[in-house]
């Protein structure tokens, strides 16, 4: 079984550029989360889709980010305009059920702004 | 508020030492905690869980709800334990400690 794939795994652009990251969850996961790590700090929670519905996007930082989940299958996270503060690794994690289910997580995307 | 605080950003121990990796959270509700490990080149990915109780690779965590802590314990790491180790509280979403990095020298 595959498991969650994440794209780009490393991304490099210029401050006020927009960059789309996209995660692969495991096939059949209705669950999907995105989380980033900055530097130093904690991984924080981004949102939560169930499906192709944001159940909680309360972790997303501003409306620069936009995260979508058409079809309920991969999702996108899209920054526009990127901030040297965005950088970090992105990453995406899966569950099959509920939101008691073990996540699982991908490779993760490392976005450098500079 | 929900948080979960790993004071150590770094623990270095040699081979065959116990290692002991300090969690405490806050949480409201009753908790449901995890580590998450991430060896070198590879994904971020679950180690245990506190309801199920077991142990894995070696490691153990047990939840004392008096002092908030959930701390990872190891009587004789390995070199192979050498990695970033997170963790985490489930409220719906994960919430992740800073993480502590554990170098075991041969």
């Amino acid at each position: 079984e595959a498991g969650v794939t994440q794209f780009p795994s490393h991304s490099v652009i210029e401050k006020g550029q927009t960059v789309t990251l996209r995660c692969d969850p495991i096939s059949g996961h209705d669950n999907l989360y995105w989380y980033r790590r900055v530097m130093g700090k904690e991984i924080k929670f981004l949102l939560h889709f169930v499906k192709e519905s944001k159940q909680d996007e309360s972790g997303m930082p501003n409306n620069r980010f936009l995260a979508e989940r058409t079809g309920g299958t991969y999702s996108t996270l899209k920054v526009q305009p990127a901030e040297l503060e965005d950088s970090g690794v992105y990453f995406c994690a899966s569950t099959p059920q509920g939101a008691t289910g073990t996540q699982y997580f991908g490779p993760g995307t490392r976005l450098l702004v500079l | 508020a929900q948080r979960v605080t790993q004071p150590e950003k770094l623990l270095s121990v040699f081979k065959g030492a116990p290692v002991e990796l300090k969690c405490n959270y806050s949480y409201s509700g009753s908790p449901e905690l995890f580590w998450y490990v991430q060896y070198s080149r590879q994904r971020l990915q679950l180690l245990l869980r506190h309801i199920s109780r077991e142990s894995i690779k070696g490691f153990t965590a047990d939840l004392n709800k008096g002092e908030t802590s959930f701390h990872l314990k190891k009587p004789f790491a390995q070199e192979e334990d050498s990695a970033m180790y997170y963790c985490a509280l489930r409220a719906d979403k994960l919430i992740f400690g800073t993480g502590t990095r554990l170098q075991v020298f041969p």
